[in-house]
């Protein structure tokens, strides 16, 4: 049972403009969203995050915005660029069991010139 | 170097064989973990410790074993290696916050033939 999903494998934006990938969860229990980056042949790396409590947190060209209602979170990206391309995952630890970290299933972003 | 590192990087085995993959980290973390990735799953979490000694299972544990006798090191063992044990595995560590930023290694590609 995936409780963080990313439905959309892929997204391919233009240089310059806006990335938008979106993340689902059902577990009503998550209190702290996380988004993370991953180029080929490397671990992942830690991008921004954001806590229950608020609704956008913002760092430079990145923003992540949480609908808690909706059980729903989104990362936008702007202005995209190349080096933006890359797998990304969006993850989320719940209250009470801030151990584990649970991913998505990720999303692969190319941004071409 | 400072940081967290994989062993080996790659690797091929045979059914029923017995796998080791090693994680090092030089920060002192308190938290170290191991997740696998798979093509439409993401990130899923198999084990992790919170301390030396303490270890606890993730979401797809069946089939590795793990241990922390030192807090900088946490090895993954296939005690009989299957075919859908084939993944790149990644370990991280953290700190001991409840908003966990992962860091990870570069990941362990494993192919059981």
């Amino acid at each position: 049972d995936q409780q963080v999903k990313q439905n959309s494998p892929s997204l391919s934006v233009q240089e310059g403009r806006i990335s938008i990938l979106n993340c689902d969860y059902t577990n009503s229990m998550f209190d702290y969203f996380l988004w993370y980056k991953k180029y080929p042949a490397e671990g992942p790396t830690f991008l921004i995050s954001i806590s229950s409590i608020k609704d956008k947190n913002e760092d430079g060209r990145f923003t992540v915005f949480l609908n808690k209602s909706a059980k729903h979170l989104s990362l936008h990206i702007v202005p995209s660029q190349p080096g933006d391309s890359a797998v990304y995952f969006c993850a989320a630890s719940a209250l009470g069991d801030t151990d584990k970290l649970i991913f998505g299933t990720g999303t692969r972003l190319q941004v071409f010139p | 170097d400072a940081g967290i590192t994989q062993s080996p990087r790659y690797k091929i085995t045979e059914t029923g064989r017995q796998v080791t993959l090693m994680c090092h980290q030089t920060w002192s973390h308190s938290y170290m973990f191991w997740y696998r990735q798979d093509l439409g799953h993401g990130l899923r979490l198999i084990y992790y410790s919170a301390a030396a000694d303490i270890t606890d299972k993730g979401e797809v544990p069946d089939g590795y074993v793990v241990s922390r006798s030192k807090t900088e090191n946490f090895p993954l063992t296939l005690e009989s290696a299957t075919r859908s044990q084939t993944s790149v595995y990644f370990c991280a560590s953290r700190v001991k916050t409840v908003s966990g930023e992962l860091f990870f290694g570069e990941g362990s590609r494993l192919t059981v033939l």
